[in-house]
């Protein structure tokens, strides 16, 4: 089925071990972005890209990393996990002329102790 | 910089009768409004959206919501809810001459009485 999909659904961490949450998308859309969502605070744009090769800042970059070198996967790493990424990830993709019509995964649940 | 103000954490409705969720925003230019509803354990889904032309927009869902330049309003109302649409939901202001980034209310999650 042509969607976002996101791996793992769950995930515990210690504090200062680093992972990587996948994302993958198969409509060939051209930009894709990583939400965190935390309580009460809605989503918030980590990072973002408009294309392969292609990265940028969002609202909340720091202590995560992306890199697109394909048009389908836009992996996002934690460096160093602290406490305070425990959240929900989001990873959303839509065409250039989507105009905001994003398609949402179903999530990665991470809890860092 | 953009942001969303959904006032209401919280809204309990009867099934059957209308709701109204408040959405209010702050840009610089001519927005583009978003609605997204979240079940529970899912992603987000799109309900509607607002570029330009008439204000009143229909949805996904029975869902419709109009745009009110003059109070910075872009509230979503459906005249009469269904279980189903327990949910929350997630008013967004878009800024597509940046690559899309989408910035979020913090959520207005929905339950519906029998």
């Amino acid at each position: 089925n042509a969607g976002v999909t996101q791996t793992p659904k769950f995930q515990v961490l210690k504090t200062g071990q680093s992972m990587t949450l996948q994302c993958a998308q198969d409509m060939n859309h051209e930009y894709m972005s990583w939400y965190r969502q935390d309580p009460g605070m809605g989503l918030r744009l980590i990072h973002y890209s408009v294309g392969a090769g292609i990265t940028d800042q969002g609202e909340v970059p720091n202590g995560y990393n992306v890199s697109r070198s394909t048009t389908e996967d836009f992996p996002l790493r934690l460096l160093s996990a602290a406490p305070s990424q425990t959240s929900v990830y989001f990873c959303a993709s839509s065409y250039s002329s989507g105009q905001g019509s994003y398609t949402f995964g179903s999530g990665t649940r991470l809890t860092v102790v | 910089a953009q942001s969303v103000t959904q006032p209401d954490i919280h809204i309990t409705v009867s099934e059957g009768a209308s709701l109204e969720l408040r959405c209010n925003y702050s840009y610089g230019a001519t927005p583009y409004l978003f609605w997204y509803v979240q079940s529970p354990g899912q992603g987000l889904q799109l309900l509607l959206k607002y570029f330009s032309g008439d204000t009143l927009v229909q949805g996904i869902k029975g869902f419709e919501a109009e745009f009110k330049r003059s109070q910075s309003s872009f509230n979503l109302r459906k005249p009469s809810v269904h279980w189903s649409d327990a949910a929350e939901y997630f008013c967004a202001v878009g800024a597509l001459a940046a690559g899309n980034k989408l910035t979020f209310g913090g959520g207005t999650r929905v339950l519906v009485k029998p």
